[in-house]
C-alpha cells in the first residue's frame, strides 16, 4: 500500500531564503508525482509534474526532483517571497486507475 | 474559462438532508475524480470515472453516489447527510488514463453539516 509522507509539516522562513520541501513514498513503482499548492480556503494549483522516467522539472523559481529508487522527491524554492506562503502538497500516482495518493502537506510561511 | 468548475462553492445543510455537488470540466479530459479533504487537510480519493464508467470506488458509504451523464460532468449526490460528512470536496480531471499532463483540480466545495 502506497504511503506518502511530507516533512516538515510546517516551515517558517524569512523572505529571500532558499528552501527545500521533502516528500517520501513507500512504493517506488510510481507512474508520476505531482506537486500542488493550496492557499487557505482555495483549491489545488498544480506546480510541477514529474513523470516516472524523469529526474526533475523546473518552473521559474521552483525545481522538483524525483529519485524513484529511494522513494523521494524534493521541491526546491529559490529566493522565497511572502507570496509563496501556502500549503504544498505532494501526490503520487501509482497505477493505471489514476488514483493520487497525497501527503499531509507542508505549510510554508515566508515572513517579509 | 474555468477548467474544472464546481457548484456550489459553499453548502451548509442539516443532518439527514440530501444534497448534490456538480462538477464540469471543459478540458476534453476523459477521466474525472472526486476527492475529499478532511478537517486535518488530508486529501483522499472517493471515486473516479473514465468516459462515464466507474473506475474507482474507494470504500465510500453508499450514501454517496456519483453520477456521470457525460464525460464532461461528474456530480456527487449525498443522501442522509451526517456530521462527519463535513469536509471540502474536490473534483478533478485528467486526460485519459495515460495522464501525460497530470491532474487539474476544481476550487472545491466546502460542505458543512449542522
Amino acid at each position: 500500500k502506497q504511503e506518502v509522507t511530507q516533512i516538515p509539516a510546517a516551515l517558517s522562513v524569512p523572505e529571500g531564503e532558499n528552501l527545500v520541501l521533502n516528500c517520501s513514498f513507500t512504493d517506488s513503482a510510481i507512474y508520476n508525482l505531482q506537486w500542488f499548492r493550496q492557499d487557505p480556503g482555495k483549491g489545488l494549483t498544480s506546480l510541477l509534474l514529474i513523470q516516472s522516467s524523469q529526474r526533475e522539472q523546473t518552473s521559474g523559481r521552483l525545481n522538483a526532483s524525483l529519485d524513484k529508487s529511494s522513494g523521494r522527491s524534493t521541491l526546491y524554492i529559490a529566493a522565497s517571497q511572502p507570496g509563496d506562503s501556502a500549503t504544498y502538497l505532494c501526490a503520487v500516482d501509482s497505477g493505471n486507475t489514476g488514483k493520487l495518493i497525497f501527503g499531509q502537506g507542508t505549510t510554508l510561511q515566508v515572513k517579509p | 474559462d474555468t477548467a474544472v468548475s464546481q457548484t456550489p462553492k459553499y453548502l451548509v445543510t442539516q443532518m439527514g438532508n440530501d444534497k448534490s455537488i456538480k462538477c464540469e470540466q471543459n478540458l476534453g479530459h476523459d477521466t474525472m475524480y472526486w476527492y475529499k479533504q478532511d478537517s486535518k487537510k488530508f486529501l483522499k480519493i472517493m471515486f473516479s470515472y473514465n468516459n462515464k464508467e466507474l473506475i474507482i470506488n474507494e470504500t465510500v458509504p453508499n450514501r454517496f453516489s456519483p453520477k456521470s451523464p457525460d464525460k464532461a460532468h461528474l456530480n456527487l449526490h449525498i443522501n442522509s447527510l451526517e456530521l462527519g460528512d463535513s469536509a471540502v470536496y474536490f473534483c478533478a480531471s485528467s486526460q485519459d488514463q495515460a495522464r501525460p499532463f497530470g491532474y487539474t483540480f476544481g476550487s472545491g466545495t466546502r460542505l458543512t453539516v449542522v
